[in-house]
């Protein structure tokens, strides 16, 4: 289904740039969450939010930090963007039944 | 840290062989689930198991809940050129609702 939409899809940014990835949920979930998937680590939790303006943090959130104003939108900045930070981004949403995610953002940091 | 190990790390087979992988984990996780990445896209749910024991079958993929609910098994049977993909397990540790996920399982097939 399309119930999550990740913006954009690929993006190369210099260092020590800031960056805002999107993401954006049509099932009215709750809770938001974004991942990053490095080979060898998997997925690993940056940050995740249990509902609007309430967020904390994951396993690897230092250099970024996450906004939500409303329900359906989420969104993850790279202060600074570091070469450390090239990975492949995701957003889900939903509860530990299992959830949804978005179909990844590309990230290079050059 | 990772809390959830994955075997083997990578699996080359021929069409119509069955698959087995497995997930292990020092805690104890009351939801086992199995999800599958195709390449490009983002992770698809495949099965939910919510009790220890509990065998669950979706087409020709069955995953089981092991009893002392620190592991979890996926087998495919009859393996097809789409099954290709990296397959994860997770489990919500600690009973909240974030997910920890295994480092994935990738299945290649051998044509």
């Amino acid at each position: 289904d399309a119930g999550i939409t990740q913006s954009p899809r690929h993006k190369v940014t210099e260092t020590g740039t800031p960056v805002t990835l999107r993401c954006h949920q049509t099932e009215n979930h709750r809770y938001m969450y974004w991942y990053r998937q490095d080979p060898g680590h998997g997925l690993r939790l940056i940050h995740y939010s249990y509902g609007v303006k309430d967020t904390d943090k994951g396993e690897v959130s230092d250099g970024y930090s996450v906004s939500r104003s409303k329900t359906e939108d989420f969104l993850l900045t790279l202060e600074s963007a570091t070469s450390s930070q090239t990975s492949v981004y995701f957003c889900a949403a939903g509860t530990n039944y299992g959830y949804t995610f978005g179909s990844g953002t590309r990230l290079t940091v050059v | 840290g990772q809390q959830l190990n994955q075997s083997p790390q990578s699996m080359f087979i021929q069409e119509g062989e069955d698959v087995s992988m497995n997930c292990t984990s020092s805690s104890i996780f009351n939801t086992w689930l199995w999800y599958k990445q195709d390449p490009g896209e983002g992770p698809v749910l495949l099965i939910a198991l919510y009790k220890a024991g509990e065998l669950t079958s979706n087409g020709r993929l069955t995953a089981q809940f092991g009893i002392t609910r620190k592991d979890s098994f996926l087998n495919i049977s009859a393996s097809i050129p789409s099954d290709v993909g990296i397959y994860f397990c997770a489990g919500p540790l600690f009973g909240n609702e974030k997910l920890t996920f295994g480092t994935g399982t990738r299945l290649t097939i051998i044509p």
